[in-house]
């Protein structure tokens, strides 16, 4: 079974550019989350959708984010225009059930490293 | 204070040793307990999982909760070079997982 898949693996942009990360979770999973971690800094929760909703955007820094979930399957997370202190690595992550209860195991990606010049 | 506060270590022990790795944490809400394992350029992956107070083992890892002290312990025996891995715990309550900081541990040959 694959796993949560993100691309780009790297990206290396230009202060102002606009980078789309992508997220490809497992099949079957309704959730799916997005984080960051900034260097020297913990993981931080971005947002979780529930199929193709937003449950919880409580994390997303500022409206130079836009995440989206058409049709409930993969993932997108836009930085437009991207600042240099956007510069991390940004994680998706799905569960089938809430994550805080045990049947509901929240499965990383390998991470999407943004770095912005 | 922060929620959840982890050192980052690095830590250094020889192989066969028994690793300490701890987090402290603020919010008394806090029900559910994780442990999760990152290794370098991947995503974490969940190790250990706790539900309120107490212990937990699964073969060398052993998953401690102190509710009363909000002191979360993570052991492993007979550490092995392929445990060299930076261990993040995490913790939440009904709502969303905060993750510490995370521990590099380094395991010597």
């Amino acid at each position: 079974e694959a796993g949560v898949t993100q691309f780009p693996s790297h990206s290396v942009i230009e202060k102002g550019q606009t980078v789309t990360l992508r997220c490809d979770p497992i099949s079957g999973h309704d959730n799916l989350y997005w984080y960051r971690r900034v260097m020297g800094k913990e993981i931080k929760f971005l947002l979780h959708f529930v199929k193709e909703s937003k449950q919880d955007e409580s994390g997303m820094p500022n409206n130079r984010f836009l995440a989206e979930r058409t049709g409930g399957t993969y993932s997108t997370l836009k930085v437009q225009p991207a600042e240099l202190e956007d510069s991390g690595v940004y994680f998706c992550a799905s569960s089938q059930g809430k994550p805080e209860i045990p049947t509901g195991e929240l499965f990383f990606g390998e991470g999407s490293r943004l770095t912005v010049l | 204070q922060k929620e959840v506060e982890q050192d980052p270590g690095p830590l250094s022990v020889p192989e066969g040793a028994i690793v300490s790795l701890n987090c402290t944490y603020s919010n008394s809400a806090f029900q559910y307990f994780m442990w999760y394992r990152q290794y370098s350029r991947k995503g974490p992956e969940l190790l250990m999982y706790t539900y309120s107070s107490g212990n937990k083992e699964d073969g060398r890892f052993t998953a401690q909760v102190d509710k009363s002290s909000k002191y979360i312990s993570l052991f492993i025996r007979d550490s092995q070079p392929s445990d060299s891995a930076t261990y993040l715990c995490a913790m939440s309550g009904d709502d969303k997982i905060i993750f510490g900081k995370g521990t590099r541990l380094h395991i010597l040959p």
